[in-house]
């Protein structure tokens, strides 16, 4: 599959468990991003990675822990998560900082829709 | 940090009429604002963007404009199709994805 593919594409868990989301992107670039789509906020931005670092942090709980290992895989690790975390988690991907490109489209992944319990 | 508005929240047109949606933003520093549309269940997918140093960009029946001064761009869409019923959402950034702030969406029905 070509560009960015997101695994799962549901998940149900329960507030005890652990789980984790994972993010591909097959385009060469070096940003990447998870956000949270829910009903209250439609794209809200979570984490933001350029060449690996991670450059933003929106003030987003503990219980979810992102983690990127290279320029081509995101994670994002749940754990102790409450029912409001329910929702649509996308990740998308974009050249980033040092590539030249000052203006940079994100291609989103078809997200993976969170049910808590 | 960067706030961005839209409006309206919902709008319902007659096919082959026009739509406008309508965005502010508050950080002057802003350069980028992209317009994405997300259809029922899938993706957000980029339709238009304009940058700073251009007032007006158009592509078919799609146009973006900007007014850097007010701080508020706008998508008209002309001789709506059914097929353009989604979600739409404005952005605007400093680029390289960096704050880049969405707006709260404006779901458009077109109807036959």
């Amino acid at each position: 599959e070509t560009g960015v593919t997101q695994t799962p594409r549901h998940l149900v868990m329960g507030m005890t468990n652990k789980k984790s989301l994972k993010c591909e992107q097959h385009l060469g670039h070096n940003a990447m991003y998870w956000y949270k789509q829910s009903a209250k906020k439609p794209l809200e931005l979570m984490f933001v990675y350029n060449f690996k670092e991670q450059t933003e942090n929106n003030s987003v709980p503990s219980r979810f822990s992102p983690e990127c290992p290279n320029s081509s895989h995101l994670f994002l690790h749940l754990h102790t998560l409450q029912p409001e975390d329910s929702a649509l988690y996308l990740c998308a991907s974009s050249q980033g900082r040092a590539s030249g490109g000052v203006y940079n489209e994100q291609f989103f992944g078809p997200g993976t829709r969170l049910t808590v319990l | 940090g960067e706030n961005v508005e839209q409006h309206p929240s919902t709008l319902s047109v007659q096919e082959g009429d026009s739509a406008v949606i309508k965005c502010t933003y508050s950080d002057s520093a802003s350069n980028y604002f992209p317009w994405y549309k997300q259809e029922l269940g899938k993706r957000p997918q980029l339709i238009i963007d304009i940058r700073s140093n251009v007032g007006e960009k158009k592509d078919q029946r799609i146009a973006v404009t900007l007014n850097k001064t007010a701080k508020h761009f706008s998508l008209h869409i002309t001789e709506t199709q059914p097929e353009d019923s989604a979600v739409y959402f404005c952005a605007a950034s400093m680029g390289y994805g960096q704050n880049f702030v969405f707006g709260p969406g404006t779901r458009l029905s077109v109807l036959p």
